[in-house]
């Protein structure tokens, strides 16, 4: 089945800074999320993007499915975006999600 | 407000037991999924449903059994045969199948064994 990687496995911030997250994934796909799991456990949807470039406020997202990878960037890092960041890949022909295995970001004050 | 809602919360499973997790949608969605998450791990797939009455097995569904009588519940139940079901569970809902759409998520239920 697909496999799917996310880097770093975890990053520690300053308030303020800015970060990258990857995310790569082996096959072709039709849906990719980024959710940012909170210390509650609730997951946030961040970005549905399959392809393209998209921006809310202090985050945005690009997808080079022909290269199979996603970005997730965090600018202006505040202590709420702590928690674990996924990346999750709808392979081409199915509907279900495949979950990597996050990056869990601390921002400190 | 439209979402998913799981209940409980909170689970504690005696060993023997089946307990069911609940799970109501009223985004009219079609397809219903359940995840299971482990301490510092990404979500793995136990059973989805695209259509009432109709489900398939996810990649780890066993120790599971599930049922789509309404399109807007699709409840899980662990079973006895399920032998290490601590973990935190959580059910999702999209649009429309045969479309690749984004998937929305509950709170969860967190599944503990007395």
């Amino acid at each position: 089945g697909i496999q799917v990687e996310q880097s770093p496995p975890d990053l520690i911030l300053q308030e303020g800074a800015n970060s990258t997250l990857r995310c790569n994934f082996s096959d072709s796909v039709n849906n990719l999320q980024w959710f940012h799991q909170n210390p509650w456990g609730q997951l946030i949807n961040l970005f549905y993007i399959p392809s393209g470039t998209k921006q809310n406020g202090r985050l945005s997202a690009t997808t080079v499915a022909t290269e199979r990878y996603s970005l997730l960037y965090i600018s202006s890092s505040q202590t709420t975006d702590s928690g674990v960041y996924f990346c999750a890949v709808g392979p081409t022909g199915f509907q279900k999600l495949v979950f990597g295995t996050g990056t869990r970001l601390l921002v400190s004050p | 407000d439209g979402g998913i809602t799981q209940s409980p919360k909170y689970l504690f499973r005696k060993e023997g037991q089946n307990v069911t997790l609940s799970c109501e949608q009223n985004l009219n969605h079609d397809a219903m999924y359940w995840y299971r998450q482990d301490p510092g791990q990404g979500l793995r797939l136990i059973y989805y449903s695209q259509i009432v009455n109709d489900f398939q097995k996810g990649d780890i569904a066993e120790g599971y059994s599930v049922s789509r009588e309404k399109k807007e519940s699709f409840p899980l139940t662990v079973t006895s045969a399920q032998k290490n079901p601590t973990a935190f569970y959580l059910c999702a809902s999209t649009i429309t199948l045969g479309q690749a759409q984004p998937q929305h998520f509950g709170d969860g239920t967190r599944l503990s064994i007395l």
